[in-house]
């Protein structure tokens, strides 16, 4: 299994409130990515990287910032949550091949937040 | 807008049988397409990765197949076990940042 761990695995927070998602990596890929997962939506991408200090918008990016000041660790954070955000997070890396191809990528375990 | 669908949203098959999965995309210049497996409540497994210059990829029971000219691919799963019971996902590389879009998955349920 691909070395990539989030925490926390659950949350419960209010209305309001600021929370960080963390996702760690031990494979020294280059791009982490951040998916929310929902009932009928499916996975959507949130923010995306592809590189220490490099990072851009993905599908539903409202209400979301993120960092990554090191390959291995990449934060979502919602600056104040909001129940639309009530979902599951998934965290992902990948690597290029030399022709830009991407290889396999590869998910996390999921964080469940909920917010009240 | 690039799009991947997934049919049927659930299927329910008797052990044993040989089944075939659908994904279609709505843009061919794709990077590479990828099959996961997701159980209830856990996350996503990968089963299968096919980059676009191949037409299929193996890898025991499950063949997944590419037709990018159709906008297609398929996961054919031989001889169906109970274990098999899962959602299926669909997703399609497209992008500068290879990003993953996914279908919202086949929902299969085999029975003993």
């Amino acid at each position: 299994d691909a070395g990539i761990t989030q925490s926390p695995r659950h949350k419960v927070t209010e209305t309001g409130t600021p929370v960080t998602l963390r996702c760690h990596q031990t494979e020294n890929h280059r791009y982490m990515y951040w998916y929310r997962q929902d009932p009928g939506h499916g996975l959507r991408l949130i923010h995306y990287s592809y590189g220490v200090k490099d990072t851009d918008k993905g599908e539903v990016s409202d209400g979301y910032s993120v960092s990554r000041s090191k390959t291995e660790d990449f934060l979502l954070t919602l600056e104040s949550a909001t129940s639309s955000q009530t979902s599951v997070y998934f965290c992902a890396i990948s690597e290029l091949r030399v022709t830009g191809d991407p290889y396999e990528q590869y998910f996390g375990p999921g964080t469940r937040l909920t917010v009240t | 807008k690039q799009e991947v669908t997934q049919i049927p949203a659930a299927l329910s098959v008797p052990e044993g049988e040989n089944l075939v999965l659908n994904c279609s995309f709505t843009d061919s210049a794709i990077y590479n397409l990828q099959w996961f497996r997701q159980d209830p409540g856990k996350g996503l497994t990968s089963l299968l990765l096919i980059q676009s210059s191949q037409r299929e990829q193996t890898s025991g029971r499950l063949n997944a197949s590419l037709d990018k000219s159709s906008g297609r691919s398929t996961l054919y799963i031989a001889a169906s076990q109970p274990g098999d019971s899962a959602t299926y996902l669909c997703a399609v590389s497209w992008g500068s940042a290879r990003q993953l879009t996914f279908g919202s998955g086949t929902q299969l349920t085999v029975l003993p």
